[in-house]
C-alpha cells in the first residue's frame, strides 16, 4: 500500500526558504504512471495546489507562487522535496504531499498526513 | 484560472439522511473533476474522480454526477463517519484548482 510522509522544519523565519521532504513507501517515484505533488492549506482555510513532478521529470508550478517554488526528485531515496523561497506569514500552512493519477492532468490520492509550517517574523 | 464554487457552505443533516453537495466551475472542465473528504485533523481523502468514479475503498453510498460546469456529490444515507468537509478539484485545466469546501455537519 502506497504511503507518503512529509518531514521538515516546523518553523521558518520570514524571508528565508521553506524546505520539506516527502518520503514515499510502497511504490516508486520513478513509476511512469504517476505524478508527485505538493498542496497546502492555511489553518482553517481551503486547499491550494503548489505544483509537482510528472513521470518524465518535468515540473509544473502554480503561477500564483510567482516562481518561488521548486520541486525536485531524489530517486535514490524515493523522495521528492519542496523548496519555497522568500516566505512570509502568508505561507504559514499545512503542507501535504500526494500522488497524482491520470497522466498529464491529475487527481490526487493518497495524501500524506501533512506537515505544519509556521513562518515567524 | 478556473474558479470552483461549492454550495452550500454548511450542510446540517442527520445520520440516515441524503446529502447533496454542489460544485460549479467558471468554465467547462468536461468530466475532469474530483471530490475529496477531509475529516478534522486528517489529510484529504479521494472520494470521486472523473466526476462519477468512486475511488478504491469508498462505499457505494457515495456517488458523483455532472459534466461541463455543474457537478454533484451525493451521499445516499449518511453514516456518522461521513460528516466532514468536502472539496471539489478540477484537473481539466492548469492550474488545478479546488473549491472552497462544504462542511457537512451533524444536525
Amino acid at each position: 500500500q502506497l504511503q507518503l510522509q512529509e518531514s521538515g522544519p516546523g518553523l521558518v523565519k520570514s524571508s528565508e526558504t521553506l524546505s520539506l521532504t516527502c518520503t514515499v513507501s510502497g511504490g516508486s517515484i520513478t513509476n511512469s504512471n504517476y505524478y508527485w505533488g505538493w498542496i497546502r492549506q492555511p489553518p482553517g482555510k481551503g486547499l491550494e495546489w503548489i505544483g509537482g513532478l510528472y513521470y518524465d521529470g518535468s515540473a509544473y508550478y502554480n503561477p500564483s507562487l510567482k516562481s518561488r517554488a521548486t520541486i525536485s526528485p531524489d530517486t535514490s531515496s524515493n523522495q521528492f522535496s519542496l523548496k519555497l523561497t522568500s516566505v512570509t506569514a502568508a505561507d504559514t500552512a499545512f503542507y501535504y504531499c500526494a500522488r497524482g493519477i491520470g497522466g498529464r492532468y491529475v487527481w490526487l490520492g493518497p495524501w500524506g498526513q501533512g506537515a505544519v509550517v509556521t513562518v515567524s517574523s | 484560472e478556473i474558479v470552483l464554487t461549492q454550495s452550500p457552505g454548511i450542510l446540517s443533516l442527520s445520520p440516515g439522511e441524503r446529502a447533496t453537495l454542489s460544485c460549479r466551475a467558471s468554465q467547462s472542465v468536461g468530466t475532469s473533476l474530483a471530490w475529496y473528504q477531509q475529516r478534522p485533523g486528517q489529510a484529504p481523502r479521494l472520494v470521486i474522480y472523473g466526476a462519477s468514479s468512486r475511488a478504491n475503498g469508498i462505499p457505494d453510498r457515495f456517488s458523483g454526477s455532472g459534466s461541463g460546469t455543474d457537478f454533484t456529490l451525493t451521499i445516499s444515507r449518511l453514516e456518522p463517519e461521513d460528516f466532514a468537509v468536502f472539496y471539489c478539484q478540477q484537473y481539466g485545466s492548469k492550474p488545478y484548482t479546488f473549491g472552497q469546501g462544504t462542511k457537512l455537519e451533524i444536525k
